[in-house]
């Protein structure tokens, strides 16, 4: 079955880029039925859906992230990724990748295990 | 502030039956979009739990229930064991905002 893998560093500084990347593997990111999605988590708080990417490179953000995000597909490595720029210690969270199901209103499955970014200094 | 609105904490006894609300507008559930169940158990991923407002994927015991009506939802748990106790969230999509809405979650405890 298909399983997700999120990477990268845990820490980041103020100010600076988050960049993360999910790996799919029992699946294809060219597939298309499905969007590839990113979904975060503060500690103790709800989810906030980030944005998507379909396999032709067309993307969808949150209105109030959409200036600071790049969601990017690399079909030959089977990944997609996540960039956030000018990054505060609000955007602190677990951050998930998901596959978003493609069938009138999408819902996610399955989901990575999350990993941990921490912005500070 | 969630776009969609659920109670914060919901609790009861091994055996009985909970039921959590998630309330939207007409943006959103009232607009026709479907509503999504995720389950939560502590330190893990969500994991999909009722899709398509009624719907529950292979593996999912039908103690676990969906319904839909206006512009609710609304997740019930019937025969409640010790397992199910974690945090609970509701996904719809939203028009206005052209994207994915989740509620804010409601933690279950089982008494």
């Amino acid at each position: 079955q298909v399983q997700l893998q999120e990477s990268g560093p845990g820490l980041v500084k103020p100010s600076q880029t988050l960049s993360l990347t999910c790996t799919v593997s029992g699946g294809s990111v060219s597939s298309g039925s499905y969007y590839w999605t990113w979904i975060r988590q503060p500690a103790g708080k709800g989810l906030e859906w980030i944005g998507r990417i379909y396999t032709s490179g067309s993307t969808n953000y949150n209105p109030s992230l959409k200036s600071r995000v790049t969601i990017s597909v690399d079909t030959s490595k089977n990944q997609f990724s996540l960039k956030l720029s000018s990054v505060t210690a609000a955007d602190t969270a677990v951050y998930y990748c998901a596959r978003e199901v493609v069938r009138g209103t999408n819902w996610f499955d399955p989901w990575g295990q999350g990993t941990l970014v921490t912005v500070s200094s | 502030q969630s776009v969609l609105t659920q109670p914060p904490s919901v609790s009861g006894a091994p055996g009985q039956r909970v039921t959590i609300s998630c309330t939207g507008s007409s943006s959103n559930i009232g607009a026709g979009c479907d509503v999504h169940w995720y389950q939560q158990l502590p330190g893990t991923a969500p994991k999909l739990l009722i899709y398509g407002n009624t719907n529950r994927p292979s593996g999912v015991p039908d103690r676990f229930s969906g319904s839909k009506s206006g512009t609710s939802a609304s997740l019930a748990i019937t025969g409640l064991q010790a397992e199910d106790e974690a945090d609970y969230y509701c996904q719809s999509y939203d028009i206005s905002l052209s994207g994915s809405v989740f509620g804010g979650g409601t933690k279950l405890t089982v008494l």
